[in-house]
């Protein structure tokens, strides 16, 4: 089945370390984004990447970093520099950005203690 | 700049009621996409409708159906005859497909809350 899968479901992180979230997809989209989502809010856009080899910035990008060396993989690294890593984060994937429909992954819960 | 508002915070209904989700937009482009996503509490966003700024036509898919107003900056959702399964968090979103942001931007959500 086609789809987008992340992993793991829950991860557990002591502060101060890296973690990275895996993202595939294999739609056979170009575009992958990458959400992150506090308790009864909204999502909020953290890196975006519409090919290969290149990613923009979102609007959270600080304490982020991602990379797109395959069409179906959109890796995310929360870094130690990220002051409040907790949080649920969703990815994404759509034929072309803007007009297209989005689908997403079930999310990664991350907890730092 | 973009931006959606969805006022309702959390909605409750009975089950059959008919429900009115509210989503109101702003964008200074003239070709945009707008969208509805169905957040059930496994945490998965699940498309549920896109229209583009030029179709003003309502669409009914079953007990959905979608307003989308130009002239309000309005894209409401209506679910007809509510059933527990409805119960979720909503989203509005909004795509900029020429001069501004082409990513999304969501609403901050409607919790809808069917009882039995």
């Amino acid at each position: 089945d086609g789809g987008i899968t992340q992993s793991p479901k829950y991860l557990f992180r002591k502060e101060g370390q890296n973690v990275t979230l895996s993202c595939e997809q294999n739609l056979n989209h170009d575009a992958m984004y990458w959400y992150r989502q506090d308790p009864g809010q909204g999502l909020r856009l953290i890196y975006y990447s519409q090919i290969v080899n290149d990613f923009q910035k979102g609007d959270i990008a600080e304490g982020y970093s991602v990379s797109r060396e395959k069409k179906e993989s959109f890796p995310l690294t929360v870094t130690s520099a990220q002051k409040n890593p907790t949080a649920f984060y969703l990815c994404a994937s759509s034929i072309l950005i803007g007009e297209h429909e989005q689908y997403f992954g079930p999310g990664t819960r991350l907890t730092v203690t | 700049a973009q931006k959606v508002t969805q006022a309702q915070t959390e909605i409750s209904v009975v089950e059959k009621e008919d429900v009115t989700l509210d989503c109101v937009y702003e964008t200074r482009d003239t070709t945009y996409y707008l969208f509805w996503y169905k957040q059930p509490p496994s945490g998965e966003l699940v498309f549920l409708i896109r229209r583009n700024s030029f179709d003003e036509q309502n669409e009914i898919s079953g007990r959905y159906s979608w307003n989308f107003q130009k002239s309000t900056s309005s894209f409401n959702f209506t679910i007809t005859a509510s059933q527990v399964v409805d119960s979720a968090v909503y989203f509005c979103a909004l795509s900029e497909a020429r001069t501004g942001r082409r990513a999304l931007t969501f609403g901050s959500g409607t919790r809808l809350q069917v009882q039995p």
